[in-house]
């Protein structure tokens, strides 16, 4: 199985500040790699897919990258509505495995 | 609007069986693969199953293979979870999620198993 190491396991960062999340796959997953945002008793809400590509409605401050394996999540100014966890998915293969998540609050 | 609505929620014993269903609307339910997805209390995502569009491909995580079974009713716009051998590491909250990589998320519903 395929798996997704994800760093840091927490941020606390400031507003306006830029934060960056990372996901390390354990082979190729080519662009199989999606992020999400999951706010406090809420369901998880796709940001990236395709590890760079934007989904609906979300915000332009967040971008996906890739080199090789590892891949990251850029916020790229932080706001309060950005709080939560974050996670990525790889659906490269099944199964699909996560990452920890990355659990994001402010400073 | 993507809409899915899951169903099924309640308390069980350990050993016993339950069945979940998601109702999807606002898409097409028919061209898309489904997932289950759960979430133990204060912990992270846990991808447990996939179904093809057309049912043919089925994959399972080890931890719930041969004890959980995915399935669809195309006509009825719904996705099943049929969950046997229930055990306590089963507790979670349970979401399907429309496509072959997840992007519209159900509410979700609570199964705990518990004696």
């Amino acid at each position: 199985d395929i798996q997704m190491t994800q760093s840091p396991a927490s941020l606390s960062a400031s507003l306006e500040e830029i934060v960056t999340i990372t996901c390390q796959a354990s082979q190729d997953i080519g662009n199989w790699l999606s992020w999400y945002q999951q706010k406090p008793g809420k369901s998880p809400q796709l940001l990236i897919y395709g590890a760079t590509s934007l989904a609906d409605g979300v915000p332009s401050r967040f971008s996906g990258s890739r080199s090789g394996t590892q891949y990251s999540l850029k916020i790229s100014r932080l706001q309060v509505e950005d709080i939560g966890i974050y996670y990525c998915l790889q659906a490269y293969s099944a199964p699909y495995t996560f990452g920890a998540g990355t659990k994001l609050e402010l400073k | 609007e993507v809409q899915l609505v899951e169903s099924g929620e309640g308390l069980v014993q350990p050993g016993s069986s339950m069945k979940l269903s998601c109702v999807a609307s606002g898409f097409t339910f028919s061209n898309y693969g489904m997932n289950w997805i759960r979430q133990a209390p204060k912990k992270g995502l846990e991808w447990i199953a996939l179904i093809y569009y057309d049912s043919s491909s089925k994959y399972y995580a080890d931890s719930v293979k041969g004890r959980f079974t995915i399935s669809r009713d195309n006509s009825k716009n719904t996705l099943y979870l049929e969950m046997n051998s229930l055990r306590s590491e089963d507790t979670a909250m349970y979401y399907c999620a429309k496509s072959t990589v997840p992007d519209y998320w159900g509410q979700g519903v609570m199964v705990t198993v518990s004696s």
